[in-house]
């Protein structure tokens, strides 16, 4: 079945600075992959997904990037913000699959 | 719209003892999801639903989880009995089709202690 790895686990940057957060799929049947948001003790909200037949997609400052032949794909944060700090989970699903969610990724943005 | 409601919003129980959360997913959503979070990794499925029937409880631990989604629309997981590995978030999730790759909604969880 899939597997997603997420790195790094904790990801501490500057205000105004860009963040990257990376994830690696197995499966390469997956077509889809979305990124939520999670804020302490709230519920994932979608950021941001891309289906494997583009390469980028980007929305303001939030940007995804996929690699189907490396089977990786990556978020990118440009002009972080303090209210940019939270959990990011990358996730992974073929057609009519499950998502299979990745670890995720601590962001701290320090004003 | 109103988002994805969940009961309660916490729990605590001891082990062996019985556990039930509640689900009420967004109007018109056919596809239902329960997801168990511990405490540092991300959502990991435990049921799908497509209206009432199920599609994928493969990692679901049949011996003591179970749901039910009995008209199509609302849902309960139940665990019975209780042990300590499942304290954790218990997420609900919700979609307009499963025919496609589809955006979830999630609700905001019911946070499971077992002592």
């Amino acid at each position: 079945g899939e597997n997603v790895e997420q790195h790094p686990s904790t990801l501490s940057v500057q205000e105004g600075d860009s963040a990257v957060i990376k994830c690696t799929y197995s499966d390469s049947a997956s077509n889809y992959f979305p990124w939520y948001k999670q804020e302490l003790g709230k519920r994932p909200q979608l950021i941001i997904d891309i289906r494997s037949n583009v390469g980028e997609k980007k929305d303001q400052r939030i940007a995804v990037t996929l690699n189907k032949t490396a089977k990786h794909f990556s978020l990118h944060i440009t002009e972080t913000q303090p209210e940019d700090s939270a959990v990011y989970f990358c996730a992974a699903s073929r057609s009519q699959g499950n998502l299979i969610f990745g670890k995720g990724t601590k962001l701290s943005v320090k004003p | 719209e109103a988002g994805v409601a969940q009961s309660p919003r916490y729990k605590i129980i001891e082990k062996r003892q019985s556990v039930a959360f509640w689900c009420n997913p967004i109007s018109g959503h056919a596809t239902l999801y329960w997801y168990q979070q511990i405490l540092g990794q991300g959502p990991k499925l435990l049921i799908q639903f497509q209206n009432n029937g199920v599609v994928d409880d493969s990692q679901l631990p049949k011996d003591r989880f179970s749901a039910e989604r009995l008209k199509g629309v609302d849902s309960t997981l139940k665990i019975q009995p209780a042990k300590l590995e499942d304290s954790a978030v218990y997420l609900c999730a919700s979609s307009f089709n499963t025919g496609l790759s589809e955006k979830l909604f999630f609700g905001s969880g019911t946070q499971l202690s077992v002592l």
